[in-house]
């Protein structure tokens, strides 16, 4: 079965304690892009990934690491997580890097930091 | 001015009901649209996605793009309870790696 998988599904953690949030997809896509979904604002991209080891920032890059060293994998590093990075969290992926047109997402993590 | 307007809603229309849901977006660049549903505590899933103008059918879902006014819909005829959701409209521009932008959704309820 394609799909997106995010681990963890759900995760309370301090400030400043870092953290890593995995993705991985069994499609064999080129692209993948990190989200995050808040009340009010929608979805807004953190970071995107081209291909291995390409990167880039999306609109939101702001307290986020990612890196690309396997195709299926694209973790997000929160290295030293605040409050305001609560939020619930999607991957997505995409076999045609040009044009994220019909990413295929994961099922989120709800991430709180207190 | 916000790169895409959607109405968040709530819209609560009873079963087999016709439902319209719109979003509007300033940058003419944008050329891939897209229509996502999710469940509560989902992930989003891709439902209809069009390029540049023109209407597009799957099954009981229609999407239309009118780039003259800037101007997306999706339309869903003979509602049922199971497309109780979130709508989110997306689009994008067609250079490399550009990222889709999103309506903020509208909630759909539909009762039996």
């Amino acid at each position: 079965e394609a799909q997106v998988t995010q681990n963890p599904r759900y995760l309370i953690t301090v400030t400043g304690k870092k953290l890593t949030v995995t993705c991985s997809q069994n499609m064999n896509h080129e692209y993948m892009s990190w989200y995050r979904q808040d009340p009010g604002l929608g979805l807004r991209q953190i970071y995107y990934s081209m291909n291995v080891e390409v990167t880039d920032k999306g609109d939101v890059p702001e307290g986020y690491k990612v890196s690309r060293k396997e195709k299926r994998n694209f973790p997000l590093i929160l290295e030293s997580p605040s409050p305001n990075q609560t939020s619930l969290y999607f991957c997505a992926s995409s076999f045609l890097p040009i044009r994220n047109t019909e990413a295929f997402f994961g099922q989120g993590t709800r991430l709180t930091v207190v | 001015q916000k790169e895409v307007e959607q109405d968040p809603g709530p819209l609560s229309v009873p079963e087999g009901a016709i439902v319209s849901l719109n979003c509007t977006y300033s940058n003419s660049a944008f050329q891939y649209f897209m229509w996502y549903r999710q469940y509560s505590r989902k992930g989003p899933e891709l439902l209809m996605y069009t390029y540049s103008s023109g209407n597009k059918e799957d099954g009981r879902f229609t999407a239309q793009v009118d780039k003259s006014s800037k101007y997306i819909s999706l339309f869903i005829r003979d509602s049922q309870p199971s497309d109780s959701a979130t709508y989110l409209c997306a689009m994008s521009a067609p250079q490399a790696g550009t990222a889709l932008i999103f309506g903020k959704g509208t909630t759909l309820s539909v009762s039996s």
